[in-house]
Formats: C-alpha cells, sequence, structure tokens
C-alpha cells in the first residue's frame, strides 16, 4: 500500500512565501502530483514531479526527491485567493500498464493580511 | 472547452436506500476515474475505466458500489443499498490519454451525498 504524510494546515500573511512537505512511503512509485482544492471546489491540477528536481510554474514550485521519498510545494507572493487545501498524490503503477494516484490528506493553507 | 459534468450536485438519501450518479467527462478524454472523497480526507480512486473497459476497481466495495461506462464516453456510479458511511462527495475525474501516458487529471465539482 501507498502512505503520504502532509501537515494538516498551515497559515502564512500574504505576499510571503510558504512551503508545504510531503513525504511518502510506496511501491511502484512514478512521480508526485500536487492539486488544489478550494472549499466545494473541484481539485485542479499544480505540478507534476518524474525525476528529482525543481519545477517552476509562475508563482508556484515543486521539489522532489526520490531518494528521500519526499517532496514539497512552494508558494510564492501569498495571494487570498491561495487559500485552499493542497494535496499531495503519488502516481503509481496499478497493473495492466496502467497508473493511479494515491491522494494524502490535504494541507489546509490560511493566507491572512 | 467544457469541464467535467456531474449530476446531481447534491443528494439526500436514507441508509438503505439506492442512487445513482452520472459523470460526462471532457470530450474525446479516453480515461474516467470516479473517487470518494470524505470531509477532511484527500479523494480515493473507487474504479478507473479507459474507453469503456474498467482497468482498476480494487477499491471499489463491489457488494453495494457498481459503475458503468457505455459506450466509452458518461458514466454511472451506484450505490445500492447505502451505508451511512458513504456520506461523502463523490468526484468524476477524467484525462485524454490512458494512464501510462499522461499524468493530469480533471476533475468535476463532485456530488455531495448526505445518507441519513
Amino acid at each position: 500500500g501507498q502512505s503520504l504524510e502532509q501537515p494538516s494546515e498551515v497559515t502564512a500573511v500574504e505576499g510571503a512565501i510558504v512551503q508545504i512537505n510531503c513525504t511518502y512511503q510506496t511501491s511502484g512509485f512514478y512521480g508526485l502530483s500536487w492539486y488544489q482544492q478550494h472549499d466545494g471546489g473541484a481539485p485542479t491540477f499544480l505540478s507534476y514531479n518524474a525525476l528529482d528536481g525543481l519545477e517552476e510554474t509562475g508563482r508556484f514550485s515543486s521539489f522532489l526527491s526520490r531518494s528521500d521519498s519526499y517532496g514539497y510545494l512552494l508558494l510564492q507572493e501569498l495571494q487570498m485567493k491561495d487559500s485552499a487545501s493542497y494535496f499531495c498524490a503519488v502516481r503509481v503503477a496499478a497493473g495492466a500498464g496502467s497508473y493511479q494516484l494515491t491522494f494524502g490528506k490535504g494541507t489546509k493553507l490560511s493566507v491572512i493580511p | 472547452e467544457a469541464g467535467v459534468a456531474q449530476s446531481p450536485r447534491y443528494k439526500i438519501i436514507e441508509k438503505r436506500q439506492s442512487v445513482a450518479f452520472w459523470c460526462n467527462p471532457i470530450s474525446g478524454h479516453a480515461t474516467l476515474y470516479w473517487y470518494q472523497q470524505i470531509l477532511g480526507q484527500g479523494p480515493k480512486l473507487l474504479i478507473q475505466f479507459q474507453n469503456n473497459g474498467v482497468v482498476d476497481d480494487s477499491q471499489l466495495p463491489k457488494d453495494r458500489f457498481s459503475a458503468e461506462r457505455l459506450k466509452g464516453v458518461d458514466s454511472t456510479l451506484k450505490i445500492q443499498p447505502a451505508k451511512l458511511e458513504d456520506s461523502a462527495v463523490y468526484l468524476c475525474a477524467s484525462s485524454l490519454r490512458p494512464t501510462g501516458e499522461t499524468y493530469e487529471q480533471y476533475f468535476g465539482p463532485g456530488t455531495r451525498l448526505t445518507v441519513t
């Protein structure tokens, strides 16, 4: 099976930088994804890391270390609209050439003025 | 491009009743997923279709849950009979290519089910 650990809640100030960590234990690991979900909304894709290193997309960056089974999401220049839950998810082999996502429990980010 | 459509958005039923949810994925998307998201947790995959075939239903409680994707387009998920612990948001997602070729999934708004 798979297990993922991420902080349940994080609070940060508008304009600041925040890092949300994710550690995982799994077999058949292929990559780490991050999704954002506003209250009552649909999860939306933010990033995917298959290889070690940092991927940057605008204000958001994601990092992966496969040897440490660890990744993080970095949000810069925080805005009030970034208040949401952030989920890390491991992409693992599901058999018959298919893959599936297993999600963590999510980190609720609150951005305060 | 229209997103993933789901209906109904909300449903309240009594335990032991039946309920069905409908999902229409983004046009042309080959792969369709049903997830269950209990309050305060991440989505949990129930079943995954590629076109109209099931590729993974290992986490689907088959004694009460069933799903189909006729003609490889829209899909229905059914619960019969419902239990209190089935109260959750049921999310449908789709991806353009088979999961071996893509990692991005597009989620619908979900159906919030309350079982009383």
